[in-house]
């Protein structure tokens, strides 16, 4: 079946640290996958997405590149803010079936002055 | 981007009541809206999809005669928990398609005492 694993967290680094967030996935056919962010108290928000190998998802400093070797789209980050402080989930969906997106656990990452 | 809502944020309610919660898409037109449950500290779990005009579609062990889902309009999905006991107690988050992306809306606490 379709699913996503992502590193447990939370994640706690100090401001202008490198951020790396593991996520790798198992699906049946060519997935499109995702990284959404939540921050607190608002709803999932897509933050960046690949749809089809070696793909490079980017937006506000993020990347992630789509691995089919290695079933991996691992979030990037090169120097994080305070303001990077929320819940990351990775994603994938499947062609067909409504696009249904199936979710990882989520990463909490928590940034300090 | 495009904003979807929800009603009520959070709902405290006794066992064996029913609870509706509204989802609406505020500035574009939804034909799919997808229904999440999320644990504490787990993923987003889709529930069901909803299409505007027809039946939902559930998934695998979700009951729906427990979930009641009504898509009646192209900016409105409700889920309606029937006879709620503390087990239902969850967080669920519904979401809108455009025509190239899912929206989340901010998710709605449900409490059953």
């Amino acid at each position: 079946g379709n699913s996503v694993t992502q590193m447990e967290g939370p994640v706690t680094l100090s401001e202008e640290a490198f951020l790396t967030i593991n996520c790798t996935y198992t699906a049946t056919g060519y997935p499109s996958l995702f990284w959404y962010v939540q921050y607190p108290g608002e709803g999932l928000q897509l933050l960046l997405k690949a749809t089809k190998a070696d793909d490079k998802g980017s937006n506000k400093g993020f990347e992630a590149t789509y691995r089919k070797e290695t079933t991996s789209f691992h979030l990037e980050k090169g120097s994080v803010q305070v303001s990077d402080s929320a819940v990351y989930f990775c994603a994938l969906s499947v062609p067909g079936g409504y696009n249904k997106l199936i979710f990882g656990a989520g990463t909490r990452l928590a940034v300090h002055p | 981007g495009a904003v979807v809502s929800q009603h009520p944020s959070w709902v405290i309610c006794k066992s064996g009541t029913s609870v509706k919660i509204e989802c609406r898409s505020l500035d574009f037109q939804a034909t799919t809206m997808f229904w999440y449950r999320q644990f504490p500290k787990q993923s987003l779990m889709l529930m069901a999809t909803s299409n505007e005009g027809s039946k939902a579609t559930y998934e695998q062990g979700v009951e729906k005669d427990k979930f009641l889902i009504n898509h009646a309009s192209l900016t409105l999905s409700t889920l309606t928990v029937t006879s709620a006991h503390p087990e239902d107690s969850s967080f669920y988050i519904c979401s809108a398609r455009s025509e190239y992306e899912q929206f989340f809306g901010p998710g709605t606490r449900l409490t059953v005492l």
